[in-house]
């Protein structure tokens, strides 16, 4: 069976810091991987995602994750970030034809 | 199309009472899922269809919970005798079945249980 694991369940920043915020997955076939991004009172929404190719995808709003298959890890990174990233994200899974499997969230707090 | 609908956003029932939750996908999707989320935790699955077909149902879905997609557009989901421990925000989503494709999330129904 598919999981995910996000390993820390809050992370506050100072505005401008990097970040990272680590998800690690388990399954036994090929997955596709995403990361959706809570804000405060809203639905999810779709940070980015990860299908083949280039191991580093990004997102328009500076955001890149890394798919790395031998540590089974998608790790969500930002080299600065902004009061405005304060929100929850989630890291998902989907096997072929499957469903989205959800971890625990990280509360990403940016403070002035 | 303004993306996934959901009504009720909120409702607040008491203990026993049956609730039926809507959800209006984007039009062209196929797919559809309804998930719950409880505070501090990751959006749970319980069910989802392709068109009128419900593919799967989590096993921690109990019988008092039941979905329905009749002509594979919209969907409900109704919970019968409901109990403290509903209390949650139940999500909507829509997507197509093509490998690799995102779902696309609702505002949810916020179900309080009192």
């Amino acid at each position: 069976a598919q999981s995910v694991t996000q390993l820390d369940s809050q992370v506050p920043v100072f505005e401008e810091a990097p970040v990272e915020l680590r998800c690690n997955y388990s399954s036994s076939v090929s997955v596709y991987l995403f990361w959706y991004v809570q804000y405060p009172n809203q639905g999810l929404q779709l940070l980015l995602k990860y299908l083949s190719g280039s191991t580093l995808v990004e997102s328009i709003n500076g955001f890149e994750a890394e798919f790395n298959k031998s540590q089974t890890s998608f790790h969500l990174r930002k080299p600065s970030v902004h009061i405005s990233d304060t929100a929850e994200y989630f890291c998902a899974v989907r096997r072929q034809g499957g469903k989205l499997i959800f971890g625990q969230g990280t509360e990403l707090s940016v403070k002035p | 199309d303004t993306g996934v609908s959901q009504n009720p956003r909120h409702k607040i029932t008491k203990r026993g009472q049956n609730v039926t939750f809507r959800c209006d996908p984007i039009s062209e999707h196929n797919r559809l899922y309804w998930y719950r989320q409880t505070l501090g935790q990751g959006p749970e699955f319980l069910t989802y269809f392709q068109n009128e077909a419900q593919l799967e149902k989590s096993r921690l879905l109990s019988d008092r919970f039941s979905a329905e997609r009749p002509k594979g557009s919209f969907s409900t989901l109704e919970i019968q005798r409901t109990e403290q421990g509903d209390s949650a925000m139940y999500l909507c989503a829509s997507g197509e079945a093509v490998d690799g494709t995102e779902a696309f999330f609702g505002q949810g129904t916020r179900l309080t249980v009192v």
